[in-house]
């Protein structure tokens, strides 16, 4: 069973630029999460999907970022424009079921805003 | 709002040896624990997963503790490697309204660094 892909895996810009990050679950998992990690700390939530509906984005700061999964299969996040603070690395997650699995994560997405 | 702490930061043991990492989480009201382990520049691999029910699990040389009452978890490694450097992470999903469809938020601990030396 081929892992929940990720890319880029590294990508380095300038603030204000713009980026964008693109997950592929593991086939079958409906649910998927991505999350932001920085150096030294554990991942955060930044938005839950359910199929191609959001469950949970109260941690997206949605004037810089967004999120689609619109056929409930792949998504995309996307940072425009980017700050020095969003330098972090982005980890897609997924998870069969609606909860009660276990949880999948890609490589992620490391990210440098200079 | 649940709080998930992992002590020590960092632990450095020779090779051989058994060892222990804890998880503590606040809020009592879990609907399972996930232990995880990440290498540097890599995503987060799943080790153990912990449902609110059960007491342990074991994997290999792996054996995760669940004590719900008193909020800890404990990852035990026994004869440890070199090739068990990694950071660990520890993670509590809440219970949520998941049957209405809500978030099933995992929170995480900050991780352990373990370094084996040979």
């Amino acid at each position: 069973e081929a892992g929940v892909a990720q890319s880029p895996r590294y990508k380095i810009i300038e603030k204000r630029q713009s980026v964008a990050f693109w997950c592929n679950p593991i086939s079958g998992h409906a649910t998927l999460y991505w999350y932001q990690q920085i150096l030294g700390q554990g991942p955060k939530l930044l938005i839950q999907f359910q199929n191609n509906g959001v469950v949970d984005d109260s941690q997206l700061p949605k004037d810089r970022f967004s999120a689609e999964r619109l056929k409930g299969v792949d998504s995309t996040l996307k940072i425009q424009p980017a700050k020095l603070e969003d330098s972090a690395v982005y980890l897609c997650a997924s998870i069969r079921g609606a909860n009660t699995g276990e949880l999948f994560f890609g490589e992620g997405s490391r990210l440098t805003v200079l | 709002k649940q709080e998930v702490t992992q002590i020590p930061a960092a632990l450095s043991v020779p090779e051989g040896e058994n060892l222990v990492l804890n998880c503590s989480f606040t809020d009592s009201a879990i609907y399972n624990l996930q232990w995880f382990r990440q290498d540097p520049g890599k995503g987060l691999t799943s080790l153990l997963l912990i449902q609110s029910s059960q007491r342990e699990q074991t994997s290999g040389r792996l054996n995760a503790s669940l004590d719900k009452s008193s909020g800890r978890s404990t990852l035990y490694i026994a004869a440890s490697q070199p090739g068990d450097s990694a950071t660990y992470l520890c993670a509590v999903r809440l219970t949520g309204n998941i049957t209405q469809g809500g978030s099933e938020k995992l929170v995480f601990g900050k991780g352990t660094k373990l370094t084996v030396n040979p």
